[in-house]
């Protein structure tokens, strides 16, 4: 159990396009998801907090405009990176923990890379 | 602010050797302190975790001991296996807070 799945896996897109990132909790549902973002042999740094329901959280220096997520159901959470650049291109990866179970755990998914041309 | 210090890898090892990945962190107050594995093609996995100091976490023959003293909260194994080649995450979380804060991750090769 406690199975959280990212699609697409992996994207390439052109500069300039919106590309949108989703996070499911395939057998729990989870009123508190996390995006990170991860650099090549770098740390997985926390973008932002999302909450079913109400607006995300994001952590200092990270575009709210630029990095919109909606988490608009128990199930599913979703980051669009609006007009992508290549410093953009990086492996995101969300987290999910598990409502009612009484646990701070974390669930991750198994990452999206992207590319931006 | 919170911060990890991982050793850095790769480390590789035989089958049945000893590991050992140094984590040590900077935070105020007490942290609780993770190890997370990823599993090549996988998310991460919570391995062990330890929530108060000279607490112990254990799990698949992995343990680390949460040394306040010494702010660290380093993973060992006596025997490793191929099938424990991965990437080893620490992480903490500030008291009463859900965000994590992980170090850069020790990639682990066995070879048979």
């Amino acid at each position: 159990g406690a199975v959280v799945s990212q699609h697409p896996s992996w994207v390439i897109c052109k500069s300039g396009t919106s590309v949108k990132i989703e996070c499911r909790s395939l057998d729990f549902q989870a009123t508190t998801m996390f995006w990170y973002r991860q650099f090549p042999k770098q740390s997985l740094m926390l973008m932002a907090t999302s909450n079913e329901g109400s607006k995300a959280t994001y952590e200092q220096g990270v575009e709210k405009d630029k990095f919109l997520i909606n988490h608009a159901s128990l199930t599913l959470s979703t980051l669009t990176v609006t007009s992508a650049h290549p410093e953009d291109s990086s492996f995101y990866i969300c987290s999910a923990i598990a409502s009612g179970r009484g646990t701070d755990t974390q669930y991750f998914g198994p990452g999206t890379r992207l590319t931006v041309l | 602010g919170n911060s990890v210090t991982q050793m850095e890898g790769p480390v590789t090892l035989s089958e049945e050797a000893f590991l050992t990945i140094n984590c040590t962190y900077t935070a105020t107050g007490y942290p609780s302190l993770f190890w997370y594995v990823q599993y090549p093609g996988e998310g991460l996995q919570l391995l062990l975790k330890a929530t108060k100091a000279d607490d112990k976490g254990s799990n698949k023959g992995f343990e680390a001991t949460y040394r306040k003293e010494t702010t660290s909260f380093h993973l060992e194994k006596g025997s490793v296996q191929v099938s424990d080649s991965a990437v080893y995450f620490c992480a903490l979380s500030g008291k009463g807070s859900e965000k994590l804060v992980f170090g850069k991750g020790t990639k682990l090769t066995v070879n048979p």
